[in-house]
């Protein structure tokens, strides 16, 4: 078990909504990324947030936001939904020495 | 840019038979490289990095700057094996924080 929980586990939209997903990091994880995994595919890095800043981000458009709060929750919010769009979304924490802790991902699906 | 290609979508070898998972990398600063396995019905866990220099599982991993190569390697492999793993590749520098990953290895050991 590694502390990292996501919510939702599954959901549809319809394209051109706004979605958020949210998830929950270990306690003490100051850093949390949010990842994008297509079917067939690696995960790819969206963005990084330390201490509720961003800190760094990937190759995706800024409809693509995130926050995060003080008690290590964060979020991922996409406006605009595109049917490429779904996928696989990874919320991961960062322990010590670097290590990354994943959630289990919610499913979204853009009809 | 960095890039991490796994070269192989799909392996399959005997229960005892040793097993090697490639992983080839391009980035122009000192890499950080490591290894994630995903288990059926599980989420994407650390399985080892190569400033650790340890076996994790019985799986090893050495890290070869002059190829630009990080293979996981296990001398018998076991049933439990079975699981699709990744190669990744964390940046320190420029991005911090992003973690490239390859597009995975599905490895199947066969009774």
């Amino acid at each position: 078990e590694t502390g990292v929980t996501q919510s939702p586990t599954h959901l549809i939209k319809t394209r051109g909504q706004q979605v958020t997903l949210r998830c929950s990091s270990q306690s003490g994880h100051n850093t949390v990324s949010w990842y994008q995994q297509a079917l067939g595919q690696g995960p790819q890095f969206i963005f990084q947030y330390y201490r509720e800043e961003e800190n760094g981000r990937g190759n995706f458009p800024p409809r693509f936001s995130g926050l995060q709060f003080p008690n290590y929750s964060s979020e991922l919010n996409v406006n605009a939904l595109e049917l490429d769009d779904s996928a696989l979304y990874l919320c991961a924490s960062k322990g010590a020495g670097n290590t990354i802790y994943f959630g289990e991902g919610s499913w979204l699906t853009v009809v | 840019a960095q890039r991490v290609t796994q070269p192989e979508k799909l392996l399959s070898v005997f229960k005892g038979a040793p097993v090697e998972l490639k992983c080839n990398y391009s980035y122009s600063g000192s890499p950080e490289l490591f290894w994630y396995v995903q288990y059926s019905r599980q989420r994407l866990q650390l399985l080892l990095r190569h400033i650790s220099r340890e076996s994790i599982k019985g799986f090893t991993a050495d890290l070869n700057k002059g190829e630009t190569s990080f293979h996981l390697k296990k001398p018998f492999a076991q049933e439990e094996d079975s699981a699709m793993y990744y190669c990744a590749l964390l940046n320190n520098n420029t991005n911090a924080g992003k973690s490239t990953f390859g597009d995975g290895t599905t490895l199947t050991v066969k009774p």
